[in-house]
C-alpha cells in the first residue's frame, strides 16, 4: 500500500479483555515497529521485526503483550486483560532494512481502557 | 532520566517569529530524525541527520548537528500556523552506531503558532 495502515484508529475496551491491533506495512520494508504513546510520554518503543530474524521484544512491558508478524508483512500487537494503564496511542512503522530514510509510521490505534 | 532531553517542552509563538527546538544526548547520536505530529495523526518525517556538523532544510526548517553528534537543534524561520504541532526527536543510540533501526525518541515539543 502507498502507506502504513494500522486499524482499529480508536478502541475502547473494558478492563480484562483482550485486544488486537493490526498494522499493515508499506510493501517492500522489511522492517517493522512498534511504538507506544501515551498522555505525557515520549513515544516507547514496543518490539521490532526484521525479515525473518528473531524480534527484539525487549520493549515489551509484561507478558501480557505479544506481537506477530506473517508472512513478513502484516503484524498483530495482542494486549491480555488489558489495565487501565495501557490505555494509550499504539504507532506502527515500517522502514527498509538500512534506516535511511527514517521510519514511515500509520495513524496509530487509540486504545482506551475503561 | 529521558536519554533525549527535548527543550523546550512547549512553544507558544507569533506567526512570523522564528524559533529554535534542541534535542541533547548524553551519549554519540548514530542518526538523529526529526519527526512532526500533529493531533490524533502519524509521525511524519522531517529530516535525518548522520554526520557531525551537517545541516539539512526543507523549506522554513533547517536543522543541525553538533560536531560532537551529541546535540541537535531544529530551527523554524518566520514561522506560520501550519508549523504547529508536535516535534519530536528520535536517534539511534544503540551501541556503535548499528543503526538497525530501534530509535530512542525525546519527549516531543508541543509548538503552537498564534496567527
Amino acid at each position: 500500500g502507498a502507506g502504513v495502515s494500522q486499524s482499529p484508529s480508536n478502541k475502547v475496551t473494558e478492563k480484562g479483555k483482550d485486544v488486537e491491533l493490526r498494522c499493515d506495512p508499506i510493501s517492500g520494508h522489511t522492517a517493522l515497529y512498534w511504538y507506544r504513546q501515551s498522555l505525557g510520554q515520549g513515544l516507547e518503543f514496543l518490539i521490532y521485526f526484521q525479515g525473518n530474524s528473531a524480534p527484539d521484544k525487549s520493549g515489551l512491558p509484561s507478558d501480557r503483550f505479544s506481537a506477530e508478524r506473517t508472512g513478513g508483512s502484516v503484524s498483530t500487537l495482542t494486549i491480555q486483560r488489558t489495565q487501565q494503564e495501557d490505555s494509550a496511542v499504539y504507532l506502527c512503522a515500517s522502514s527498509l532494512p538500512v534506516l535511511r530514510g527514517g521510519y514511515t509510521f500509520g495513524s496509530g490505534t487509540r486504545l482506551t481502557v475503561v | 532520566s529521558q536519554e533525549l532531553e527535548q527543550s523546550p517542552q512547549s512553544l507558544i509563538v507569533q506567526e512570523g517569529k522564528n524559533l529554535t527546538i534542541n534535542c541533547t544526548s548524553s551519549k554519540t547520536l548514530y542518526g538523529l530524525y526529526w519527526y512532526k505530529q500533529k493531533y490524533g495523526e502519524g509521525l511524519i518525517f522531517l529530516m535525518m541527520l548522520q554526520k557531525g556538523g551537517e545541516e539539512k532544510s526543507h523549506e522554513k526548517i533547517t536543522a543541525k548537528l553538533d560536531e560532537k553528534k551529541q546535540q541537535s537543534s531544529l530551527h523554524i524561520t518566520a514561522s506560520q500556523p501550519s508549523h504547529a504541532g508536535i516535534y519530536l526527536c528520535g536517534a539511534d543510540i544503540g551501541a556503535g552506531g548499528t543503526s538497525y533501526g530501534k530509535l530512542t525518541f525525546g519527549q516531543g515539543t508541543i509548538l503552537t503558532v498564534h496567527p
